[in-house]
């Protein structure tokens, strides 16, 4: 019973680098998004996608790309890593989008130094 | 616009006692409702949730919720804390025209043995 699948765990970035963090989800959902969680600042939505194919911007965008080629799989990508991008990033998938709840990963610590 | 307002960063209470967390939220429509905990290294998880019907809900591990339209309050209680409920904690709110979630900023909840 995986549910949502988040890897690596901890990475580390040198300013400028780039890099992928990978979610996979299991449970045939339609919904995945991408949060990054910062002390005292709760989460914030960063991309969203409502199926294969298609995808949408969140709250605080810039810097990061999505895609979705498939159900299962909704990655992002970071181009430029700055430090402003210090963070821990957590995907989530839901069923629906009206009352479902949200299913999470167990997010990506990543530091760009 | 949707927001969430958490009172209280952080609460401390002692093994046996009240647990009452904060939730107020602002919202143009009717929303859905929601609590979820996090534990350290850990994605969030889903406490309980509100849509429709009945407004005192019951989630997992003995916690509740009472939705109160005319306070916009969604507080999470639990009748007697204990040691494993250290977490953090999470309100949310969604709406059935949307495609987001909007989360507060969370709650650190101690239990003071």
């Amino acid at each position: 019973n995986a549910g949502v699948t988040q890897t690596p765990k901890f990475r580390i970035l040198k300013i400028g680098q780039s890099m992928t963090l990978q979610c996979t989800q299991d449970m045939n959902h339609n919904y995945m998004y991408w949060y990054r969680q910062d002390p005292g600042m709760g989460l914030k939505l960063i991309y969203y996608s409502v199926g294969a194919g298609i995808t949408d911007k969140g709250e605080v965008p810039n810097g990061y790309n999505v895609s979705r080629s498939t159900t299962e799989d909704f990655p992002l990508r970071l181009e430029l890593a700055a430090p402003s991008q210090t963070s821990v990033y957590f995907c989530a998938s839901s069923l629906d989008r009206e009352n479902s709840p949200l299913h999470f990963g167990n997010g990506t610590r990543l530091t760009v130094t | 616009a949707q927001s969430v307002t958490q009172l209280g960063s952080h609460v401390s209470v002692s093994e046996g006692a009240l647990v009452l967390l904060r939730c107020n939220y602002s919202s143009s429509v009717p929303p859905y409702l929601f609590w979820y905990v996090q534990y350290p290294n850990q994605g969030l998880q889903l406490l309980l949730k509100y849509t429709t019907g009945a407004t005192l809900v019951k989630g997992i591990n003995g916690f509740e919720a009472e939705f109160k339209k005319s306070e916009t309050s969604f507080h999470l209680t639990k009748p007697s804390a204990h040691m494993s409920d250290a977490a953090e904690y999470f309100c949310a709110v969604t709406l059935n025209t949307g495609n987001q979630f909007y989360f507060g900023t969370g709650t650190s909840l101690t239990v003071i043995p």
